[in-house]
């Protein structure tokens, strides 16, 4: 069975310090997705990241940066400068590709909430 | 491209009445996922439909709870008989393919609120 842990539950920073969320995962399969949401105040879910099993490479996007370790079953994420903008919860998340291609649930994990103040 | 449409935003009803969640997935998406979020916790995942059929509902409650996604029109997440513990944010999610190969697109959710 697949499973995501955040362990934070809530982080506060204060504005321009840099925040790394952790998430670390369980599966047996070989072949997995991992994701990434940001939930704001308002409630919808915006996709930021998803990543495959066999791609390693750590990936940044503009103050993000998510740092995959198949060794910790680890897919942290970084928010470097943070700004008040980034104050949400986010989730992270696991889909088993399933070695046959049938269908494979995505499960999330519970979230870290993250409040940066001004 | 409009992406994922949820109505209504937000469902007030009272305890015994029905609810009906509606989810109209991304043009050329035939998967569609229901999730509920309680409050401060995460997604759980509900059920998975592909057009006319239901794939997977292990993580559907046994009774009250139905889901369906005509040929024609949106997807439905049915209550019937609410309760207070149904009162959650209800998130639907579609893709073009299955679910580790294909991201899903999320729609804002409906908010029920059970009184």
């Amino acid at each position: 069975a697949q499973k995501v842990t955040q362990a934070q539950t809530e982080i506060s920073v204060v504005e321009k310090e840099d925040v790394t969320l952790d998430c670390v995962y369980e599966t047996r399969d070989t072949t997995y997705y991992l994701f990434w949401y940001k939930q704001p105040p308002s409630g919808e879910l915006v996709f930021l990241i998803r990543r495959n099993s066999f791609d390693e490479q750590n990936e940044i996007s503009g103050r993000y940066s998510w740092n995959f370790q198949k060794s910790t079953s680890s897919f942290n994420f970084t928010i470097t400068a943070s700004q008040v903008v980034d104050s949400a919860v986010y989730f992270c998340a696991l889909s088993e590709g399933g070695n046959s291609g049938g269908y494979q649930k995505v499960t999330f994990g519970t979230g870290t909430k993250l409040q940066v103040i001004p | 491209n409009a992406g994922v449409m949820q109505n209504p935003r937000h469902l007030v009803r009272r305890r015994g009445q029905e609810a009906r969640l509606r989810c109209s997935p991304m043009k050329g998406h035939s998967h569609v996922y229901w999730y509920r979020q309680l409050p401060e916790e995460g997604l759980k995942f509900m059920v998975y439909l592909q057009k006319e059929n239901i794939i997977d509902e292990s993580g559907m409650p046994k009774e009250r709870f139905s889901a369906e996604f005509p040929k024609e029109g949106p997807s439905i997440l049915r209550i019937q008989q609410v309760v207070r513990g149904d009162s959650a944010a209800y998130f639907c999610a579609s893709s073009a393919g299955l679910a580790g190969y294909n991201e899903q697109f999320f729609g804002p959710g409906t908010r029920l609120t059970v009184l």
